[in-house]
This record gives C-alpha cells, sequence and structure tokens, in this order.
C-alpha cells in the first residue's frame, strides 16, 4: 500500500512537445504528491507539488494533474527543452499524520529518464 | 534562499575508516532527514530528526551513525562500510509543521567505499 508507481521508465521526446509522466498510488491516506527533478552528480530539487483538493496545478511549462478517485497524478512538461533532460521522481507522503508518523517520509516512484533531443 | 549544503563533495575510504558527513541549511527548518541515493534508483529514506531529537531510523545499520547537533546541522559518522555502502548520500530539510511538507535536498556527498 506504500508504494508510488510511475510510468514510462524512459521517456524520448523531440525540443517543443510535451512530456508525460504518470504516477499511481494506492494509499488513500497520502495527501501530498510532489514531483523532483534531478539532474546526473546532484541531488533532487523539488519542482511542483500538488495537494489532492485540486485536480490541476500549473507552475510555468509544468502542470501537474491529479485524479483523486483514480488514484493517479501526472506531470506535464509543455514545449520540452533540452535542458529539462534529467530524472524525474514521483513521491507522495502523509503530511497530515505527521504526529503519527513522527516525521515525514516521502514514498517515490522509481523515476523516469527524460531525454529531450533538439 | 533554499539552500542546503553538504560537505564532502566526493569521499573515498576504505573499510577501516572513520568518516563523517556534513549537511547545513539555514532556513529555519526543523526537520532534517539523510537519504542513500543508488544509481538509477530513488532515494531511500536513511533517518529523519525533528526538533534535533532522532524521529525515524529506517533500520539502518549501526555502521552509519547519525548526529544533530543543532538546528542548523546534521551529521552522519561512517565506520567500518562495506562497498556495497557505495551511494550517493543526501541530505534534507523541512519545516516542521503540517501546512508544509516541501523536503529541499543537498547536492549529496558520493561515497566510494574501497
Amino acid at each position: 500500500q506504500q508504494q508510488v508507481k510511475q510510468s514510462p521508465q524512459s521517456l524520448i521526446v523531440q525540443k517543443g512537445g510535451i512530456s508525460i509522466i504518470n504516477c499511481a498510488y494506492e494509499n488513500t491516506a497520502f495527501d501530498y504528491f510532489p514531483w523532483y527533478q534531478q539532474f546526473p552528480g546532484k541531488g533532487p530539487a523539488l519542482l511542483i507539488a500538488i495537494r489532492p483538493d485540486v485536480s490541476e496545478k500549473k507552475e510555468g511549462r509544468f502542470t501537474i494533474s491529479f485524479n483523486k478517485s483514480a488514484k493517479q497524478f501526472s506531470l506535464h512538461i509543455m514545449d520540452s527543452q533540452p535542458g529539462d533532460s534529467a530524472t524525474y521522481f514521483c513521491a507522495a507522503s502523509m503530511m497530515g499524520r505527521w504526529e503519527e508518523t513522527s516525521g515525514s517520509r516521502l514514498t517515490f516512484g522509481e523515476g523516469t529518464q527524460l531525454t529531450v533531443n533538439p | 534562499d533554499t539552500e542546503v549544503t553538504q560537505t564532502p563533495k566526493h569521499l573515498v575510504m576504505g573499510m577501516t575508516n572513520k568518516k563523517s558527513l556534513k549537511c547545513e541549511q539555514h532556513m529555519g527548518h526543523r526537520a532534517m532527514y539523510w537519504y542513500k541515493q543508488k544509481a538509477k534508483k530513488p532515494p531511500e529514506l536513511m533517518f529523519v530528526y525533528s526538533y534535533e531529537k532522532l524521529s525515524i531510523n529506517e533500520s539502518v545499520p549501526s555502521r552509519f551513525s547519525p548526529e544533530c547537533p543543532n538546528s542548523s546541522l546534521l551529521n552522519l559518522h561512517l565506520h567500518a562500510l562495506q562497498p556495497e555502502d557505495s551511494a550517493l548520500y543526501l541530505c534534507a530539510s523541512s519545516h516542521r509543521d503540517r501546512g508544509s511538507d516541501e523536503q529541499y535536498f543537498g547536492p549529496g556527498t558520493r561515497l566510494t567505499v574501497t
């Protein structure tokens, strides 16, 4: 129940195209869903995050779509650029249960290696 | 400023050595984390400190010993490591309240155990 399943494992997109990465979860207690971007040799950087009370959040070229009933969320990267080439991780946590869990435990998906060709 | 700093960037150590990894943040975050990340895998949580107290230990072997000297600093002491402990070690921090769960990661320490 703690798993977050991410797909695809790798994705190749042409410059200017739309990159779409999907995640699915089982645990309905998850209430915070961030996406992280990681370049080789660097730490993950928080990209965008969403709470289950909204269905979509947009920040620049990055959009999270959230479907609570299907327990799925996805990252859309519009006008993909070569500089977007990185590994993307979705994650989930039970932010509202901080006291019970004694801390924040992010459950990560397995990651998607995105390559944007020029 | 959302910066978490980690030192050293790279570390090579033998199996009998003792070394320490250091992490620092000045965002006023009261929760700090250690993660281990293997190549092409997501980060794996090792320890969580909340208000300078260890709140989560994910059954990490005792050859890894965390320490939180104050609210801005987090150390990871290493002793008698195994080659399979070679990985990227990431520190992260977040606000310790229910209104925010944004974890900010440092650049990591690339550890090689020989």
